[in-house]
């Protein structure tokens, strides 16, 4: 199994909405990430996790809230978002040093 | 962090091969480069990497210059389902984790 499993595929959600986006891995791989992609720009780094901890944040706003409940599941938690926050939401997972295997991505709408 | 340099797009013939160059200039010793492409509204996919040596896989080769100041993606024998953008990527390994830091990426058309 090299797949990286997103869901939901596409969300729509209000400014007020609580929304989560989830990422699911069966490879072993203990580090995980998230990514943002707005249309036509490349991928950003937002939050890697590495053995289930958060250890790199690239200053990112607080209504995000990244979790890692165990090795296999990341969970990005929506609060408060602003349209200029739609965009394609990447998961991405990897052996600590290794090849990053990702996601097909949320496209998440805010309205 | 290493930054990489590509041109923003490239039309290749159907059973061609196609040569995709990047400048990363600045990388150090011990930073690898990577290539990813990404066909429309899909994740980013895994091509190549290396190190120092060229390296060569089921998908493509890639060629690293001695002084590892740049390096070329090639796609032996390119099919209209390569049409994509590809990234090429200096992946910076830090203590806390990988960091693979996107640039603009080259867009890839295939003609028939």
């Amino acid at each position: 199994d090299t797949e990286v499993t997103q869901t939901p595929k596409h969300l729509v959600m209000g400014m007020t909405n609580k929304k989560s986006l989830k990422c699911e891995q069966h490879m072993g791989h203990r580090a995980m990430y998230w990514y943002k992609q707005k249309a036509k720009k490349p991928p950003e780094l937002m939050f890697v996790y590495s053995y289930e901890k958060l250890s790199i944040n690239e200053s990112v706003p607080s209504r995000f809230s990244p979790e890692c409940p165990n090795s296999s599941l990341l969970n990005l938690h929506l609060h408060a978002l602003q349209p200029e926050d739609s965009a394609l939401y990447l998961c991405a997972s990897s052996h600590p040093q290794g090849k990053l295997f990702f996601g097909s991505g949320t496209q998440l709408s805010v309205l | 962090d290493a930054k990489t340099t590509q041109p923003p797009s490239m039309d290749c013939a159907e059973g061609r091969a196609a040569n995709l160059p990047c400048n990363h200039s600045t990388i150090s010793g011990n930073e690898y480069v990577y290539w990813y492409r990404q066909i429309h509204s899909q994740g980013p996919q895994y091509i190549i990497h290396g190190l120092k040596n060229n390296e060569t896989n089921e998908m493509a080769s890639l060629i690293i210059t001695e002084d590892r100041k740049s390096s070329t993606l090639i796609l032996p024998h390119a099919t209209l389902r390569d049409t994509a953008v590809y990234y090429c990527i200096v992946r910076v390994a830090t203590a806390a984790g990988n960091k693979l830091t996107f640039g603009g990426g080259t867009r890839v058309l295939v003609k028939p």
